[in-house]
């Protein structure tokens, strides 16, 4: 079956240090994104990628990197740079034929910092 | 700046009812809109998607307005059931760059038997 997959599923942190968030997608779509969700807020935008070896700044990159290296992959690091990191991050895919394309997500990574 | 504002206080409906939500914008003129379901715990799925130049669309029980007039769209759930109890999200293009998303924060229905 086709789909994303986002691991580990809960994530504990102690404060200071960098935790990166495995994305992955057998979709064979060009455009990746991440996503940070919080209680009663949408999901806003992190980083977004519609090609291997390229990607962009969303509304909220401070604290956090990614990298491009396969069109399958999309790790997201947060830095201890990142000032409140728990929060409920998504990870998503979509083809780059049309702008309308559907987005699909991944189950989710929920990281604590403790 | 663009900005989507859906109910944020929970919609509670009986079965069998029609649930409606709205989604409502500013500074946009979209080319299109988006809606979304959202499990506890879990990714949104993608559930419908509406242009500009289409008044209306539906997929079983699901039906979707778009009124680029009143800046608005309204999703509707006919005959609903428990397993509809979600938060339901609509997301419309970001104008600055192709294919980004702009969601607005959900609302949450509760079917009760």
């Amino acid at each position: 079956d086709g789909g994303i997959t986002q691991s580990p599923k809960y994530l504990f942190r102690k404060e200071g240090q960098n935790v990166t968030l495995s994305c992955e997608q057998n979709l064979n779509h060009d455009a990746m994104y991440w996503y940070r969700q919080d209680p009663g807020q949408g999901l806003r935008l992190i980083y977004y990628s519609q090609i291997v070896n390229d990607f962009q700044k969303g509304d909220i990159a401070e604290g956090y990197s990614v990298s491009r290296e396969k069109k399958e992959s999309f790790p997201l690091t947060v830095t201890s740079a990142q000032k409140n990191p728990t929060a409920f991050y998504l990870c998503a895919s979509s083809r780059r034929e049309k702008a309308y394309n559907e987005q699909f997500f991944g189950p989710g990574t929920r990281l604590t910092v403790l | 700046s663009q900005k989507i504002e859906q109910n944020s206080e929970a919609l509670n409906i009986q079965e069998g009812k029609t649930a409606t939500l709205t989604c409502n914008y500013t500074n946009y003129s979209p080319a299109y809109l988006q809606w979304y379901r959202q499990d506890p715990g879990r990714g949104p799925v993608f559930l419908l998607l509406i242009r500009e130049n289409e008044k209306e669309k539906r997929k079983e029980r699901l039906k979707v307005t778009f009124d680029t007039t009143l800046k608005q769209s309204l999703f509707h759930i006919t005959a609903s059931q428990p397993a509809d109890s979600a938060t339901y999200l609509c997301a419309l293009p970001q104008t600055d760059s192709w294919g980004k998303l702009q969601f607005g924060a959900g609302t949450q229905v509760v079917v009760t038997p």
